[in-house]
């Protein structure tokens, strides 16, 4: 079945880059998106990438997409204290009516000044 | 603001009690979710709604209601049947099934069952 992994817990140092980490393995995968989750809050769509596209830049953030091996990065350039949060993977397939979303189990990051 | 608006924030109530979750949003979004979470796990889908008057099954269902009499409305009912309530529930919307339309995501209802 459709399954996303993700890493749980990700530690840096202020102004340092952050690489969260998820693999996949619907093959179907159309749509790839990060999301971002303060604590006591909702998820807040940060980006996202379709599988046509090997890369996706967007200010500090870059995603990038290895379709042969399923895997997806969220790489966050000078990461910032604001930064700390949990970062959620989610991929929806074409071949879905449902537009039902499968996440990962999010990664904590956490920055230390 | 356009956006999905989730009340209360939080929520007490005894075990055996039914409680009822609100969710609206005025996005004019076609399809509306329901997910919980539970610590270190990811959100898992309990019930979702493409049209006013339908709405399917997701993952976990099992103690769960919904209903969709407005477009723009989406309430969850949490049963007594629900074994293990105690969990932070997040309603979404899209503007429809196609992937290039993200889920849009409300704050949240923390559900506490004592």
């Amino acid at each position: 079945g459709e399954d996303v992994e993700q890493s749980l817990f990700l530690s840096v140092r202020e102004g340092d880059s952050s690489v969260i980490n998820c693999t996949y393995t619907d093959s179907s995968s159309t749509y790839l998106y990060w999301y971002k989750q303060e604590p006591g809050a909702g998820l807040q769509l940060l980006t996202y990438i379709f599988s046509n596209m090997d890369m996706k830049q967007d200010q500090r953030l870059t995603v990038l997409l290895n379709k042969k091996d399923k895997h997806l990065s969220l790489r966050i350039a000078d990461t910032q204290t604001g930064d700390s949060a949990i970062y959620f993977c989610a991929e929806t397939s074409s071949s879905s009516n449902t537009g039902k979303l499968i996440f990962g189990q999010g990664t904590t990051l956490q920055v230390k000044p | 603001d356009g956006g999905i608006t989730q009340s209360p924030k939080y929520l007490f109530r005894k075990e055996g009690q039914n409680v009822t979750l609100s969710c609206e949003q005025n996005l004019n979004h076609d399809a509306m979710y329901w997910y919980r979470q539970d610590p270190g796990q990811g959100l898992r889908l309990i019930y979702y709604s493409q049209i006013v008057n339908d709405f399917q099954k997701g993952d976990i269902a099992e103690g769960y209601s919904v209903s969709r009499e407005k477009k723009e409305s989406f309430p969850l009912t949490v049963t007594s049947a629900q074994k293990n309530p105690t969990a932070f529930y997040l309603c979404a919307s899209r503007s429809g099934a196609g992937g290039n339309s993200p889920l849009h995501f409300g704050n949240g209802t923390r559900l506490t069952v004592t």
